[in-house]
């Protein structure tokens, strides 16, 4: 069964560092994977997804990830954070069964501090 | 457009009461979704529904019923609400490509009490 692991409940950095956010996956076929955001008292907001064209796929605000089979890994990165990008961030994993179901991770809190 | 929304926002309910979700999408899609998010448990699917007239159990069905008598609307029903009902609903919805690469939509959610 496919799944996603979010490594680290909340994650804190200053403004102007870089953002690191875990996210492994487990899949038993080529997976698709998806990057949301949610702000506060607001819906998801995609990200980013990758659905093979590229290894290295890039985002809304900046922001990025890697896909790497080998690790089975897909990180999501910013270079510079913003106090404007604190909020809960979700890996996920589709899978398609005659729908598309999304796996979500738990989650991960982004604390962006001056 | 409007994309996805939800009514109402915020509702408090008794063990015991009824109530209906409704979600609501401007973007002609096929596919809807109803999550829920839990802390520390990340959105769990509830019902889905891939077109007008049918709709389907997802991995955490009971205690809720679904209907999508329109295209644009689909509604989530808790005919005997139970605290452990209480979350966070969010909607979503997605075109009707046929692969795992669909973006799907959500809506601002729906917080439900119920004591």
């Amino acid at each position: 069964a496919q799944s996603v692991t979010q490594l680290g409940s909340h994650v804190s950095v200053s403004e102007g560092a870089l953002v690191l956010l875990r996210c492994n996956y487990s899949s038993s076929v080529p997976p698709y994977l998806f990057w949301y955001v949610q702000y506060p008292n607001q819906g998801l907001q995609l990200l980013l997804k990758y659905t093979s064209a590229a290894t290295l796929v890039k985002g809304i605000n900046g922001f990025e990830a890697e896909f790497k089979k080998s690790e089975t890994s897909f990180h999501l990165t910013k270079p510079s954070a913003h106090m404007s990008d604190a909020a809960e961030y979700f890996c996920a994993v589709s899978v398609y069964t005659g729908f598309q179901k999304l796996v979500f991770g738990t989650g991960t809190r982004l604390l962006v501090s001056p | 457009n409007a994309g996805v929304t939800q009514t109402p926002k915020f509702r408090v309910l008794k063990t015991g009461q009824s109530m209906t979700l409704l979600c609501a999408q401007d973007m002609n899609h096929e596919y809807m979704y109803w999550y829920r998010q839990d802390p520390g448990m990340g959105l769990r699917l509830i019902h889905y529904s891939v077109g007008e007239g049918t709709t389907a159990k997802g991995e955490v069905p009971d205690g809720y019923n679904v209907s999508r008598l329109k295209k644009q609307n689909f509604l989530l029903g808790l005919e005997s609400a139970a605290p452990s009902q209480t979350s966070v609903y969010f909607c979503a919805s997605s075109f009707s490509r046929q692969d795992s690469t669909d973006t799907q939509y959500f809506g601002p959610g729906t917080r439900l009490t119920v004591l």
